[in-house]
């Protein structure tokens, strides 16, 4: 089956950049998703279709992709910041969504 | 502006049936796929199921396959999961999510809040 791998956790302080990592083989020919998700919450949709934000999130919250990764960007980081994220695709071959393991994003 | 409600939640045995029920409103329910997604407690999230406008395709996890059943009415504007042979992993929340564009491109663009669904002796 697909994967899906995120590292468990990213820290940065407030004003900086933080960056999210979501490895998968032959990601670029695959449409992300990214969900943040904070503490006792519903999980939000932050980026559409790899590089898209839907309305009412923020332009410092940004999605790319290279070939075997890609990746949420979050810039100038506010304590509000602080979630869960996910990235998520479909993999056509088991006709599955996928979700990464998240990434707990602390804002020291 | 659309809502999402589940219900149906609860405390069951193994082995145990239930059925859950989400109730959407604000926006024009047959015209969007839906999916469920999962989450146990202190993990990440795992899909589900999801289907597509009408009563098929519809696509299972393979830890649900078999054993869990999407389904929805269009006329009632309620998306359901029936769930039979629980076990003790299936203990999680379930969310249900309005899928925007079609199940293998689009993302869970709407949420409800969840509902628990607890699978214990």
């Amino acid at each position: 089956s697909y994967v899906l791998t995120q590292p468990p956790s990213v820290s940065v302080v407030p004003g900086q950049t933080a960056t999210i990592a979501c490895g998968g083989n032959n990601i670029a020919g695959k449409t992300v998703h990214w969900y943040q998700q904070k503490s006792g919450q519903a999980p939000i949709v932050v980026i559409l279709y790899n590089d898209d934000r839907p309305s009412g999130i923020p332009e410092r919250f940004s999605g790319s992709k290279s070939e075997n990764t890609a990746s949420l960007t979050i810039t100038r980081v506010e304590p509000g910041d602080e979630a869960d994220y996910y990235c998520q695709v479909w993999d056509s071959r088991t006709t599955h969504w996928v979700f990464g393991g998240g990434t707990k994003l602390s804002v020291l | 502006e659309v809502q999402l409600l589940e219900s149906g939640g609860g405390l069951i045995q193994p082995g145990g049936s239930l059925r859950l029920s989400c109730e959407a409103s604000g926006f024009s329910f047959n015209m969007f796929a839906m999916t469920w997604v999962r989450q146990a407690p202190g993990k990440g999230l795992e899909w589900v199921s999801a289907m597509s406008t009408g009563n098929s395709p519809t696509f299972y996890a393979d830890s649900v396959k078999g054993r869990f059943t999407i389904s929805r009415d269009n006329s009632r504007n309620t998306l359901y999961l029936q769930m039979d042979s629980l076990r003790v992993e299936d203990t999680a929340i379930y969310y249900c999510a309005q899928v925007a564009a079609t199940v293998n491109t689009g993302a869970a663009v709407h949420w409800g809040q969840g509902i628990l669904v607890t699978v214990s002796s």
